[in-house]
């Protein structure tokens, strides 16, 4: 039982390239969520999804988005990074206690 | 606007005592809190949560406390171990559009010194 897993760990990006981050749950919950935290600051949802299909935007959705083709996976893509994008994302699962993934360093050039 | 805060950025604890650190909310649709602790380079791990029905909540030397007229919630370690250190988290959470949604305090470091 792995828990929540997030690929990659690390990654360095030049502005205006893309990427995709990929979330990977096994503990069969519906609800999925993305975050960022930046330093000094709490972590800030960014989108998140209450089911197979379905995506909503969350408290700082801009320059982002989602998928959510299966239940287990939740995808958060950078279309044109920016410098701004720059921060420690990490991904959630659960629904009123949320588990978390290890996270994954972004930084943009 | 900040729903959620933890007004100390910092804590130093002597290990053996107990170590508390506090929360305050703004928002009065919030119905459950939790704990969450954060190593560097990982994800934050669930501590232990508590209902708005409750004013109280233990799990072994971890307890919550919610004061709900006062919107302030605090999390008591006894006794503290060097293990502890790590920045803790507030969050509350509140249904909103059909999802339960977590927001966060800015998070306190706790430091357990021998």
């Amino acid at each position: 039982n792995a828990g929540v897993t997030q690929t990659p760990k690390f990654r360095v990006l030049k502005t205006g390239q893309s990427m995709t981050l990929l979330c990977a749950q096994d503990m069969n919950h519906e609800y999925m969520y993305w975050y960022r935290q930046d330093p000094g600051m709490g972590l800030r949802l960014i989108h998140y999804s209450v089911g197979e299909g379905t995506t909503a935007k969350g408290e700082v959705p801009d320059g982002y988005n989602v998928s959510r083709l299966k239940k287990q996976n939740f995808l958060l893509g950078l279309e044109s990074a920016a410098p701004s994008q720059t921060s420690v994302y990490f991904c959630a699962s659960g629904r009123n206690t949320q588990y978390f993934g290890p996270g994954t360093r972004l930084t943009v050039l | 606007d900040q729903q959620v805060k933890q007004n100390s950025p910092s804590l130093s604890v002597q290990e053996g005592r107990i170590s508390i650190l506090n929360c305050d909310y703004t928002n009065s649709m919030f119905d459950y809190f939790l704990w969450y602790k954060k190593y560097p380079a990982e994800g934050p791990t669930f501590l232990i949560s508590i209902s708005s029905i409750k004013d109280k909540n233990e799990d072994g030397r971890f307890t919550v406390f919610l004061n709900k007229s006062a919107k302030h919630l605090s999390l008591h370690i006894v006794p503290s171990q060097p293990g502890d250190s790590a920045v803790y988290f507030c969050a509350a959470s509140a249904a909103i559009q059909g999802a339960q949604k977590l927001v966060f305090g800015q998070g306190t470091r706790l430091t357990i010194n021998p």
